[in-house]
């Protein structure tokens, strides 16, 4: 059935430093992947998006890329700051259709 | 533009009884789409709605239903609650337009007592 694996589970950086959240989907038919971040007793919130046409979207700190052969799509953060400290979910779907599975999330922690 | 409201935002139920939510979609959305988020098993897709239709449903049993009105508010309901029923229930609104992207409303805690 449709699966997303996400990686890792929890993830500890120093402030300033970059973090690597990887999600690799089953569903072939999969052509949008986007990326929630929510914060605690908060709802998911968007923070960025990709479509399978494209490898590779920035928005300043963030960045996600897709690896449509493998799967695998990848958030990044640069640069990151205490207030990144949050739940960060990717999830896929396709077109036409407003069914995501999504990945388990990740929690990850900025130490100042 | 005001965002997805989600009304109640916290409940409490007993066994046995059944609970309705309710969804705003932002203003000129159509597409309404309802998720249970819970610590083991994340966030699960339970049904979507467009158009007074349900287009799409999740693994959830039969206890779980769902229905859009023409104004594109749309309610969920879980009768016979369980234990495990207890969650945040998120509703997320779309607009076709806008490809697939959704927005998720604050959800509605419901714990089951």
């Amino acid at each position: 059935g449709e699966n997303v694996e996400q990686h890792p589970s929890t993830l500890s950086v120093q402030e300033g430093d970059s973090a690597v959240i990887k999600c690799t989907y089953s569903d072939s038919a999969s052509n949008y992947f986007p990326w929630y971040k929510q914060e605690l007793g908060k709802r998911p919130q968007l923070i960025i998006d990709i479509r399978s046409n494209v490898g590779e979207k920035k928005d300043q700190r963030i960045a996600v890329t897709l690896n449509k052969t493998a799967k695998h799509f990848s958030l990044h953060i640069t640069e990151t700051q205490p207030e990144d400290s949050a739940v960060y979910f990717c999830a896929a779907s396709t077109s036409g259709t407003y069914k995501y599975i999504f990945g388990t999330g990740t929690r990850l922690k900025v130490l100042a | 533009k005001a965002g997805v409201t989600q009304t109640p935002r916290y409940l409490i139920k007993t066994r046995g009884q059944q609970v309705t939510l309710s969804c705003s979609p932002i203003s000129g959305h159509r597409s309404v789409s309802w998720y249970q988020q819970t610590p083991g098993q994340g966030l699960q897709f339970l049904f979507e709605y467009f158009s007074e239709t349900q287009r799409n449903k999740g693994n959830f049993p039969g206890r779980f239903s769902g229905r859009q009105f023409s104004n594109s508010r749309s309610e969920m309901n879980v009768s016979t609650l369980e234990l495990g029923d207890s969650a945040l229930y998120l509703c997320a609104s779309s607009l076709e337009a806008s490809g697939n992207t959704i927005y998720f409303g604050e959800g509605s805690w419901l714990t089951v007592v």
